[in-house]
């Protein structure tokens, strides 16, 4: 089973560019996370959807983050425009209620890595 | 607000010898995970603890949940080299994950 796709690995840009991530979760998980990662540091989430619904996007700086999920499935965040202490490690994870386990276990990405100059 | 600390951050240890990595969290939950993470990769799923006295555990380590002290302990027996990655532990309260800051692990020869 593929596990969680996410694009490009790792992105290098100058700070007032605009940047974009791409998630892929695997095949059947309605709940999808984006968590930001700083060095050394364990992840912060961003934003949480509940198919194409975001149901917690309380943690996400609204003026410059944006993220979509269109059908419910593949989801993409963006900032724009980015900042010196954006550079982090962006996780995105998938998870699903469905089946017999009472809890919700998150399948992490490799994430991408962004580097603002 | 939930808050997740562990301790140590940094662990260095030798090949073969034991310790515990501490886990306190702030508000009540019964769902309690630990994660791996070695450089440069994503998290992977080592344990999930439901309930007071859960106690799992895999090779080379054991987990165990302790709900009325919130603290979780994630213990190593006889550390290998193989074991040296980032170790987080997270809490899950309502479908909101928050993470420990994580404990480097470093098992030399």
């Amino acid at each position: 089973e593929a596990g969680v796709v996410q694009s490009p690995r790792y992105k290098i840009i100058e700070k007032k560019q605009p940047v974009a991530f791409w998630c892929n979760p695997i095949s059947g998980h309605n709940t999808l996370y984006w968590y930001r990662q700083n060095l050394g540091q364990g992840p912060e989430l961003l934003i949480r959807y509940e198919n194409e619904e975001a149901v917690d996007d309380s943690q996400l700086p609204k003026d410059r983050f944006s993220a979509e999920r269109l059908k419910g499935v593949d989801s993409t965040l963006k900032i724009q425009p980015a900042e010196l202490g954006d550079s982090a490690v962006y996780l995105c994870a998938s998870s699903s209620w469905a089946g017999p386990q009472p809890y919700n276990e998150q399948f992490f990405g490799p994430g991408t890595r962004l580097t603002v100059l | 607000e939930l808050k997740v600390e562990q301790n140590p951050l940094f662990l260095s240890m030798q090949e073969g010898k034991n310790y515990t990595i501490y886990c306190n969290y702030s508000t009540t939950s019964d769902r309690l995970y630990w994660y791996r993470q070695d450089p440069g990769k994503s998290l992977e799923s080592l344990f999930v603890l439901l309930s007071n006295g859960a106690v799992k555990q895999e090779g080379r380590l054991m987990a165990s949940l302790d709900t009325k002290a919130r603290l979780s302990t994630l213990h190593i027996t006889a550390a290998v080299h193989d074991l040296s990655a980032t170790y987080f532990c997270a809490v899950d309260n309502n479908n909101d994950m928050r993470f420990g800051a994580g404990t480097r692990l470093t098992v030399k020869p």
